[in-house]
């Protein structure tokens, strides 16, 4: 157990809609991560966040945003949603954003549109 | 695009057997770590590697580093069924935050 949750842990909706990913980083982490990992495209770097305030943007869609809360939860909104999004999503959290942290990866959110 | 890219895309063994899977990278980087995936089950950190390291142990685990070479490899001894998985090396580029760039992995089986 890495320590990260994450739910829903699967999720099945239908195109157009909108969804929310939830995470709860480990205790006494600072960043949290979203990846996304797909059959064609791997695993992709979404966002990340530390401490509140977004430190880094990868491949994410302009139809998909992210935030962290005071509380260091975060929480990955998908809207208008495609089934090329369907994929699994991933929360990971680190203590800090200097590099060399090790990551831990909560077990993924499953995410199908139909 | 991948910045990592793991060789071979699949592996198949005997337990008892050693594994080698090689990754390669295309840029300079700060560190490189390899993680374990279970099937759709979430990432399992295994062992970091800094720029400056050229090898690193961890139990089973052995991983080498060549940054002339750009290329790391992992090496597990023994293997045992319970490491069939798919492996993953992921690069933390220097850009000052730890975004790891993964590959897109080995598929190892492992037979009893």
């Amino acid at each position: 157990d890495s320590g990260v949750t994450q739910t829903p842990k699967h999720l099945i909706t239908a195109t157009g809609q909108r969804v929310t990913l939830r995470c709860s980083p480990r205790s006494g982490d600072l960043s949290v991560y979203w990846y996304q990992q797909s059959l064609d495209q791997g695993l992709q770097f979404l966002i990340q966040y530390y401490n509140g305030e977004e430190r880094a943007k990868g491949n994410i869609l302009e139809r998909f945003s992210a935030q962290q809360f005071p509380d260091l939860h975060s929480e990955l909104n998908l809207s208008s949603l495609e089934l090329g999004d369907s994929a699994l999503y991933f929360c990971a959290s680190s203590l800090g954003t200097v590099s060399g942290n090790t990551i831990y990866f909560g077990e993924g959110s499953w995410l199908t549109v139909v | 695009s991948q910045q990592g890219e793991e060789d071979p895309q699949a592996l198949s063994i005997q337990e008892g057997e050693n594994a080698t899977m090689n990754c390669s990278y295309k840029t300079s980087i700060n560190n490189l770590q390899w993680y374990r995936q279970n099937s759709g089950r979430g990432l399992v950190h295994l062992i970091l590697i800094r720029s400056n390291e050229r090898e690193k142990h961890s139990g089973r685990l052995r991983v080498t580093l060549d940054t002339s070479k750009k290329s790391s490899s992992l090496l597990i001894t023994a293997s045992r069924a319970a490491d069939t998985a798919s492996y993953f090396c992921a690069t933390d580029l220097p850009s000052g935050y730890s975004t790891l760039t993964f590959g897109k992995g080995t598929m190892l089986l492992v037979s009893p």
